[in-house]
Order: C-alpha cells, then sequence, then structure tokens
C-alpha cells in the first residue's frame, strides 16, 4: 500500500495567514492526487482533484501544487470557514490511502 | 445534482454482519458515469477506503477487508448497499458512501471521489 504523510498535524493562524500544508507519499502517485476538508461532525468535502484542479464551488484562495511524491495545499487567505482536518488521498493505485489528517485551527 | 443518503441500524453485535445502505437522489446508480465507493471513518481517527462499485461490474476492494464485504446496488430503489461480515468493534465508524468519477489518461482508468454522503454512524457492541 501507498503511505501518505502529512506535516504537520496540527495547525494554528490567524485569519487572513497564507498556509500551507505538506503530503508526502511512500511511491510515486504521479498526479493521481486530492484533497479533503472535513469539520467537526461532518462528512469530508472534495477540495481539489488531481493535485490542482478545484472542486466546483471550491473558493480560490485554495490551491494545490506538486506532482510524484511530494504535494502542498496551500490557503493564500485563511477564513474563519477553513477550521477542521484537511486529508490529502493518494488514487494512483488500490487500495486507495489518505494522510493522517492536518487539524487548522483558527486563532 | 446527484445527493446520497446512507442509512443503517445503529447498532450491530459482535460477529454479525452489518448492512448499509446508499440512497442516491437526482440521478441512477446505473449510469455509466458515476461508480460508487465506501469509506469508512473510527471516533476520533482518520479515513479508511472500503470499496469501489459500479453497475457495470468494475469493483475493487481494500485487501484488508475484502474477505468480509460485499457492494450491491438495487436498482428499483436506487440504493446502493455494503454489507460487512463478522464485525468486531474495531468496525465501529462512522460509515460514507461517495460518488466517484472516472479519468482516463494513456490507456488507463483513475477514479476518485466527486461528492461525499453525509455519512451513519454505526457501532458494534453487544
Amino acid at each position: 500500500d501507498i503511505q501518505m504523510t502529512q506535516s504537520p498535524s496540527t495547525l494554528s493562524a490567524f485569519v487572513g495567514d497564507r498556509l500551507t500544508i505538506t503530503c508526502r507519499a511512500s511511491q510515486t502517485v504521479h498526479s493521481w492526487l486530492a484533497w479533503h476538508h472535513q469539520k467537526p461532525g461532518k462528512a469530508p468535502k472534495v477540495l481539489i482533484y488531481r493535485v490542482t484542479t478545484l472542486q466546483s464551488g471550491v473558493p480560490s484562495r485554495f490551491s494545490g501544487s506538486g506532482s510524484g511524491t511530494e504535494f502542498t495545499l496551500t490557503i493564500s487567505s485563511l477564513q474563519p470557514d477553513d477550521f477542521g482536518t484537511y486529508y490529502c488521498q493518494q488514487y494512483k493505485s488500490y487500495p486507495w490511502t489518505f494522510g493522517q489528517g492536518t487539524m487548522v485551527e483558527i486563532k | 445534482q446527484l445527493q446520497l443518503q446512507e442509512s443503517g441500524p445503529g447498532l450491530v453485535k459482535p460477529s454479525e454482519t452489518l448492512s448499509l445502505t446508499c440512497s442516491v437522489f437526482g440521478g441512477s446508480i446505473t449510469t455509466n458515469t458515476y461508480y460508487w465507493g465506501w469509506v469508512r471513518q473510527p471516533p476520533g481517527k482518520g479515513l479508511e477506503w472500503i470499496g469501489t462499485f459500479s453497475y457495470n461490474g468494475t469493483t475493487f476492494f481494500n485487501p484488508s477487508l475484502q474477505s468480509r464485504v460485499t457492494l450491491s446496488g438495487d436498482t428499483s430503489r436506487n440504493q446502493l448497499s455494503l454489507r460487512l461480515g463478522s464485525v468486531t468493534a474495531s468496525d465501529t465508524a462512522i460509515y460514507y458512501c461517495a460518488i466517484v468519477l472516472r479519468q482516463r489518461w494513456l490507456r488507463r482508468d483513475y477514479y476518485y471521489v466527486d461528492v461525499w454522503g453525509r455519512g451513519t454512524t454505526v457501532t458494534v457492541s453487544s
């Protein structure tokens, strides 16, 4: 199985800050990587797929980059609604695997 | 737009079979465009993929669960079904169904989550 490792595990920032979350794969996933956002007690929502493609309705302050084994999710200007946990997920091969999550808190 | 709603018994006894349904609204489960995924999340933990199913016969399972999982669909009710046998406490989780789409690249298919359902909580306990 491909292992996905995110860093940091938790992140605390002010509204307006620029945030970057890193996701590393144990082997190449090429560009078959997605990011999901989950608020406490809610289902996840898809933010980005194929590394850079924003899901419909996702604000443009979110962006993704990377290829191969290293990827980043960037929030250009953190908003109050962005709290919660972010997960990367590879879909290059089965079984699909997720990172352990990065919890974002608003200061 | 397609919407999903999972439902299930809430509480299942150890060694029994867990049965969940996912009702699909706004589209047919037999549409070639759509595939259907199941993912679960134990309390306070991360996400674990269970399997992906489509009516054209394409089905993929997580090897860690494959021997206990059955995925199917009921066209008369436009519902998807997940059955997980011989459950233990470690199967306690929120179970999500998801709409999965396909991308074709260099003669190979890649499947990714498009929309998540709301999830249903299952507790395994006697």
